[in-house]
C-alpha cells in the first residue's frame, strides 16, 4: 500500500538551530512529493515540492527538502529556525490519481 | 501563490440541520477541487474529488448522500452536510488544483463545524 510516513510527532528545536523534520514515503513509482505547513485553526500552506530532477528542493520561508530515492526520504530541512516556524508540517506524495496522501503531521515547537 | 477561501470559517449548527461550506478559487481557474476533513490532531482524510460539471468522486466510508458535493463552475464548489450530527464537527478543508498544472493543490483557510 501506499503511505507516507512522519515519525516523529513533535520536534523541538532552540532558535537560531537548524532543523529537520522527518518524512518516509512508501509509493510504486516515481513519487511527487510535497510539503505542506499549517498553523493553528487555518489550512494547509504550500511550501516545496519533488517533482524531478534536482534532489534538493528549496520552498518558502528558507525551508528546503532533499528527495533520497535510495532512503526514500524527502526531509524537510531549514539551516536556522526561527519561533515563527512553529506550525504543524505535513509531507504528502500525489498518487497517480491525483490524490495526496499526507503523513500524520510533525509539530514543531521553536523555543526562543 | 494561488488564493482559494471557504466560507464560513466557522459554523455552529443545531443536530439535524444542513450545513453549507463553499470553496473559491479567486485567481484561478480549478477543474479539480477537493474536500477534506481534519479531526483533533489528526492528518487531513479525504472525503471527495470535484470535478466541475460532474458529479463528485468519494471516498470509500464517505456517505455522499450525507455529504453533498456541488462543483458548478471553474471557481467554486460546495459542501453540505445534510442532517449533521455532533460526531460530523470537524475541521473542513478544501483545496483546488490549478488547471494545466497537476501536480501542486493549494488549500483554503478551513471551516470548523460545531453541531450541537
Amino acid at each position: 500500500a501506499q503511505s507516507v510516513a512522519q515519525p516523529e510527532d513533535q520536534v523541538n528545536v532552540a532558535e537560531g538551530n537548524p532543523l529537520t523534520v522527518k518524512c518516509t514515503y512508501s509509493v510504486s513509482g516515481n513519487p511527487y512529493l510535497f510539503w505542506y505547513v499549517q498553523y493553528p485553526n487555518r489550512g494547509l500552506q504550500f511550501l516545496l515540492k519533488y517533482i524531478t530532477g534536482d534532489n534538493l528542493v528549496k520552498g518558502s520561508y528558507g525551508f528546503e527538502a532533499e528527495f533520497n530515492k535510495s532512503q526514500t526520504s524527502f526531509h524537510l530541512k531549514k539551516p536556522s529556525a526561527l519561533v515563527s516556524d512553529s506550525a504543524l508540517y505535513f509531507c504528502a506524495v500525489r498518487l497517480n490519481t491525483d490524490k495526496l496522501i499526507f503523513g500524520t503531521g510533525t509539530r514543531l515547537q521553536v523555543f526562543p | 501563490g494561488a488564493v482559494v477561501s471557504q466560507h464560513p470559517s466557522r459554523v455552529i449548527c443545531k443536530s439535524g440541520t444542513s450545513v453549507k461550506i463553499e470553496c473559491r478559487s479567486l485567481d484561478f481557474q480549478a477543474t479539480t477541487m477537493f474536500w477534506y476533513r481534519q479531526f483533533p490532531k489528526k492528518s487531513l482524510m479525504l472525503m471527495a474529488t470535484s470535478n466541475e460539471g460532474s458529479k463528485a468522486t468519494y471516498e470509500q466510508g464517505v456517505e455522499k448522500d450525507k455529504f453533498l458535493i456541488n462543483h458548478a463552475s471553474l471557481t467554486l464548489s460546495t459542501l453540505t452536510v445534510t442532517s449533521a450530527h455532533p460526531e460530523d464537527s470537524s475541521f473542513y478543508i478544501c483545496s483546488s488544483r490549478l488547471a494545466g498544472v497537476l501536480d501542486t493543490q493549494y488549500f483554503g483557510p478551513g471551516t470548523r463545524l460545531t453541531v450541537l
